[in-house]
């Protein structure tokens, strides 16, 4: 199994609104990436998991709380979204953070509107 | 110095010709070179990699071509296709650091 699995596809909410994006992997791998994506731009880095363990975050609001429950799951707590979030929110994972190991494989994606 | 400059943003090309991309890079730690394809509403998919202890890579129609004096590599994709139209982005990466992206060329295969 070379997937990384997103839900859901689609997410409309609103500004007072608390939800949840999952990620899930099931490849083995030990690092895990949270990624916004605007249109036409590239990935964006937003958190890096390294063995469970937050290992980067890059400077994220708070109204976006990660979440590492197991080695094969990644989740994204939003709270209180602001319209300008509204974007695609990658997954994805590899091996470890090591080089040598590091080649990302992404998820689909999850399409966040924040009205 | 973490940037990856790519070029050019757009990109139109007849079926059957080929497509050239390239990129440029400043910090010589990068050890991974990426390539991914994105179509619209897609994630990125990794498509080909190189590490610069070789010149060229090939994998069916694509290849990679890495130039490590010049601190440049380029993505050809060979008799390209309708099927190829797709945001392609480079990216670089050195041992536990993220990966850095370029910004992406739009590719269109017109038949």
């Amino acid at each position: 199994d070379t997937e990384v699995t997103q839900t859901p596809k689609h997410l409309v909410m609103g500004m007072t609104n608390k939800k949840s994006l999952k990620c899930e992997q099931h490849m083995g791998h030990r690092a895990m990436y949270w990624y916004k994506q605007k249109a036409k731009k590239p990935p964006e880095l937003m958190f890096v998991y390294s063995y469970e363990k937050l290992s980067i975050n890059e400077s994220v609001p708070s109204r976006f709380s990660p979440e590492c429950p197991n080695s094969s799951l990644l989740n994204l707590h939003l709270h209180a979204l602001q319209p300008e979030d509204s974007a695609l929110y990658l997954c994805a994972s590899s091996q470890d953070l090591r080089g040598g190991r590091n080649e990302q494989f992404f998820g689909p994606g999850t399409r966040l509107t924040v009205l | 110095q973490q940037q990856v400059k790519q070029s050019p943003q757009s990109l139109i090309v007849q079926k059957g010709g080929i497509s050239i991309i390239n990129c440029a890079y400043e910090n010589t730690a990068f050890d991974y070179f990426p390539w991914y394809q994105q179509f619209p509403g897609k994630g990125p998919a990794l498509l080909i990699a190189i590490r610069p202890d070789v010149s060229e890579k090939k994998e069916g129609r694509f290849t990679i071509s890495f130039n490590k004096s010049a601190k440049q590599f380029s993505l050809h994709i060979m008799d390209s296709q309708p099927g190829d139209s797709a945001t392609y982005f480079c990216a670089a990466t050195s041992g536990n650091t993220p990966l850095v992206f370029g910004k992406g060329t739009r590719l269109s295969v017109i038949a």
